[in-house]
């Protein structure tokens, strides 16, 4: 089972500023096949990039993803205060899938 | 407009056992692989398990924390999928979301709440 770690555990930034999230894979996650995922509080987790770096649909450009391997990263680019939420990686390359612990974006 | 609802959660006592079920619409149902996430109150996402389509076999995948006492399956002719979760324990304690697998997970119902407790 491949185990995600992310980090930071907490963030805290400004709005205007920019985030950058890491998640560290336990072994090479296939094809690159890592997504991230937005979760607002009391509301149903949101797909925002698949592949490591491709947004979904209707996600700004404010978004990215990049990394291969075992290393991803995740920015966000000028906050704003709708970006405040838990983020989670999810590896979709092995038979059996597995989230990050998540980081939790909060306004500073 | 794909759609996921999923519902019989509820208050069961350690040991107990109960049915979750997924009613999807929206999409072609049958060429999709279906799955289920947790997330216990306060806690973060926990990939339960999935099960495949008819061409590949309806076979499932599960997380070592619910093999052998989960089990997902589907009805096709009903656009329906099930979680059947045995031996439960306080800890099986979750919102339970029901996904579309597309590779990656891009659909999710909003979640039954299904509590284990004496």
């Amino acid at each position: 089972e491949i185990v995600l770690t992310q980090s930071p555990g907490t963030l805290s930034l400004s709005p205007g500023e920019t985030a950058t999230l890491s998640c560290r894979a336990s072994q090479n996650v296939n094809n690159n096949y890592l997504a991230w995922y937005q979760q607002k509080s009391g509301q149903v987790p949101r797909l925002l990039m698949f592949g490591a770096s491709r947004r979904a649909t209707g996600i700004p450009d404010r978004f990215s993803g990049s990394g291969s391997g075992t290393d991803f990263t995740f920015t966000i680019s000028r906050l704003e205060p709708e970006d405040f939420a838990v983020y989670y990686c999810l590896q979709y390359g092995s038979a059996r899938y597995s989230f990050g612990q998540g980081t939790k974006l909060e306004i500073k | 407009e794909v759609q996921l609802v999923e519902s019989g959660g509820g208050l069961v006592q350690p040991g107990e056992s109960l049915r979750l079920s997924c009613a999807a619409s929206g999409f072609t149902f049958s060429d999709y692989y279906m799955a289920w996430v947790r997330q216990a109150p306060g806690k973060g996402l926990e990939w339960v398990g999935r099960i495949r389509d008819k061409i590949n076999g309806y076979t499932a995948e599960y997380a070592p924390s619910v093999r052998g006492r989960f089990t997902i399956s589907r009805d096709d002719s009903q656009n329906l999928v099930y979680l059947q979760m045995n031996s439960l324990k306080t800890e099986d304690t979750a919102v339970y979301y029901c996904t579309r697998e597309s590779w990656y997970l891009d659909y999710w119902g909003q979640g039954t709440l299904v509590t284990v407790s004496s």
